[in-house]
């Protein structure tokens, strides 16, 4: 089936450790975000791509690092610079590379990866 | 930072009930309204984009209504099931954030059998 594969689905890091999440898709998808998800928040946007081999900072990149080496990956690294970093992470994608800017583009979501940093 | 507001937080209903919640928003160089449905444990699944105002969108026993000048949207469940237990989030584009989602905290339906 198409979608959306994140993992893993749970991760324990200590602190002062870099930690590296996968979001692979099979949708020929242009688009790709991660988001990450606190209480009493709603989703905020880390980065996005919209081709291969190029991305964009979202409202809070700090900490955080990507890659978009190949159209199916988009993985994330939350590094130790990050201060908060126990967090539910959300990966999606969407059609066409515009889709962050258009008036439609829904997006297609993984199941999520919960961080805990100890 | 634009806000999109959600009310209910929460609401219980009972098999069979109608219900419907709020998702308020940013009127200011309004763009798209998303709908996504998101089960415990699943991933969030699209339910409507909408573009403009007044416009009315349905999917089985789901429906949704826009409002762009007074910014709000309502989302309609007829005859709910325990199946349509889940979180409904909102999220709107305005021009105020660079056209990106600003998303609600979302509404979380449990229906009871």
């Amino acid at each position: 089936d198409g979608g959306i594969t994140q993992s893993p689905k749970y991760l324990f890091r200590k602190e002062g450790q870099n930690v590296t999440l996968s979001c692979e898709q099979n949708l020929n998808h242009d688009a790709m975000y991660w988001y990450r998800q606190d209480p009493g928040q709603g989703l905020r946007l880390i980065y996005y791509s919209q081709i291969v081999n190029d991305f964009q900072k979202g409202d809070i990149a700090e900490g955080y690092s990507v890659s978009r080496e190949k159209k199916e990956s988009f993985p994330l690294t939350v590094t130790s610079a990050q201060k908060n970093p126990t967090a539910f992470y959300l990966c999606a994608s969407s059609p066409n590379p515009r889709d962050i800017f258009a008036n439609t583009g829904e997006l297609f979501f993984g199941e999520g990866s919960r961080l805990t940093v100890l | 930072i634009l806000n999109v507001e959600q009310s209910p937080q929460s609401l219980h209903v009972q098999e069979g009930d109608s219900t419907n919640f709020t998702c308020s928003f940013p009127s200011s160089n309004f763009y798209a309204l998303h709908w996504y449905r998101w089960e415990t444990a699943k991933s969030p699944e699209a339910l409507f984009v909408m573009t403009l105002n007044g416009d009315e969108k349905k999917k089985g026993r789901i429906s949704a209504t826009l409002n762009t000048k007074e910014g709000y949207s309502y989302l309609y469940i007829k005859g709910s099931q325990p199946e349509d237990s889940a979180t409904y989030l909102c999220a709107s584009k305005n021009a105020g954030n660079n056209r990106k989602l600003i998303w609600g905290l979302g509404t979380s339906l449990a229906v009871n059998p």
